[in-house]
């Protein structure tokens, strides 16, 4: 079956300009993750998903980033007012349902590059 | 809150060879590790994870990784590697932080398989 998607998968911006990152995961996975492979912070988590919601947003880098999941599906991560140090890859995850039994499966990520 | 340190950055061992990646995590209550790998263009894919019980993990691709709780250790071994096998390796721990669900990511080690 599909795995998780990601769209873009490349996206060049300018400095100031909001951008949209897209995930769809794998159908009927309950759990979403949002994390940012970076060169100078590696991989850090950014915000997950229960359903549509998000129990605590507190992992998001500034109040620039906000996300969003709709219908229990498609999650769309925002940036606005993007900064050079925002480009990074940004990896999206699902699993079944929440918990550390069920495996998360990852996406290949939209490489987000801010000049 | 929760940490991980993968202490080797690089690591280059000769096809057919024995390879042990080291990963070294914090955490205060009994730890969900996992190791995945990262291929050049592609998504995370699991390879390994330990909940509880055997402390010895067998995972996909002939890797295997043994839980010491005395070391706070969980270190990633495969007897003999192929050149399929070249990629980065990233250790994690689960855990859950205000109701959020995530994985805390080492930096990660970078394997070449050399002839």
């Amino acid at each position: 079956g599909a795995g998780v998607s990601q769209s873009p998968s490349n996206k060049v911006t300018e400095k100031g300009k909001d951008v949209e990152l897209r995930c769809d995961p794998i159908s009927g996975h309950t759990a979403l993750y949002w994390y940012r492979q970076s060169l100078g912070q590696g991989l850090e988590f950014l915000i997950y998903f229960q359903g549509n919601s998000a129990p605590d947003k507190s992992g998001l880098p500034s109040d620039r980033f906000s996300a969003e999941r709709t219908g229990g599906s498609v999650s769309t991560l925002t940036i606005q007012r993007t900064q050079q140090e925002d480009s990074a890859v940004y990896l999206c995850a699902s699993s079944l349902e929440r918990g550390w039994g069920e495996t998360q499966y990852f996406g290949p990520g939209t490489r987000l590059l801010v000049l | 809150a929760q940490s991980v340190t993968q202490p080797d950055i690089h690591i280059t061992v000769s096809e057919g060879a024995s390879l042990e990646l080291r990963c070294n995590y914090s955490y205060g209550a009994t730890p969900y590790l996992f190791w995945y790998v990262q291929s050049p263009g592609q998504g995370l894919q699991l390879l390994l994870k330990y909940f509880s019980g055997d402390t010895l993990v067998q995972g996909i691709k002939g890797f295997e990784a043994e839980f010491k709780r005395s070391q706070s250790s969980f270190n990633l071994r495969k007897p003999s590697v192929h050149w399929s096998d070249a990629a980065e390796y990233f250790c994690a721990v689960g855990a859950e932080d205000f109701g959020n669900e995530k994985l805390t990511f080492g930096t990660g080690t970078r394997l070449t398989i050399i002839p």
